[in-house]
């Protein structure tokens, strides 16, 4: 079983629109957690933070339930700017090592 | 941002040469990592080092070895590339106390 499981997507959204997805995680020990995003052939970049109290930045909303070991990400009012992969990370160790999910695809259409 | 480097972008090489990828940084961050790529697949650790001198293997068995004798310098080499080593290669670094990892741009290795 992968440590960070995504559904692949794609998620097509119109634009304007709202679009939620998450992430789980098998490590209960797991200690932080991230949101990166990875245009097409391009680097991972960090998107946000997801603290245990939830948190938002602009149009971003994150969420962690730690009870169901699931994150979640919710981007509204989207633009076609927000087209992207949506990388789930999680921090393991006290070293910050961290496990990718493989990312959510989405797709904001005109 | 980030201010963090990789050559060659990309590089189309036979099998059995020796290849070095190349990450440097300039942000005076300790911390630095290599990851592995596949496309649609998530990324794998197979590299880090936490500081000059420091480097340990990550989670992905990988047949590269690194090197850190500068802090800002962290080269990936493969003695001799085969076809299975066709992949996207990533640099990464942070500063210590911090988890939020910069990423480079990659380099994407095909091999013959």
């Amino acid at each position: 079983r992968k440590e960070v499981e995504q559904d692949p997507g794609p998620f097509n959204v119109p634009e304007g629109a709202t679009v939620a997805f998450n992430c789980t995680y098998s490590n209960s020990a797991s200690q932080s957690f991230f949101w990166y995003r990875q245009d097409c052939r391009k680097e991972p970049k960090l998107l946000m933070s997801v603290y245990s109290s939830g948190n938002e930045d602009g149009r971003f909303t994150a969420q962690l339930n730690r009870a169901s070991q699931y994150i979640s990400l919710l981007i509204r009012d989207s633009k076609l700017s927000d087209s992207a992969t949506y990388l789930c990370v999680v921090t393991t160790d006290s070293w910050g090592k961290l496990q990718f999910g493989a990312g959510t695809q989405v797709v904001v259409t005109p | 941002e980030a201010d963090i480097y990789q050559t060659p972008r990309y590089l189309v090489i036979g099998t059995g040469k020796k290849i070095t990828l190349e990450c440097s940084q300039t942000m005076g961050h300790d911390k630095m990592y290599w990851y592995q790529q596949d496309p649609g697949m998530e990324l794998h650790l197979i590299h880090y080092s936490y500081g000059v001198n420091s480097t340990e293997k990550g989670d992905l068995s990988s047949e590269s070895t690194v090197s850190r004798i500068r802090t800002e310098h962290f080269p990936l080499t493969l003695e001799s590339a085969r076809p299975s080593h066709t992949s996207q290669y990533l640099c990464a670094s942070s500063r210590v106390g911090e988890e939020t990892q910069y990423f480079g741009p990659g380099t994407r290795l095909l091999v013959l």
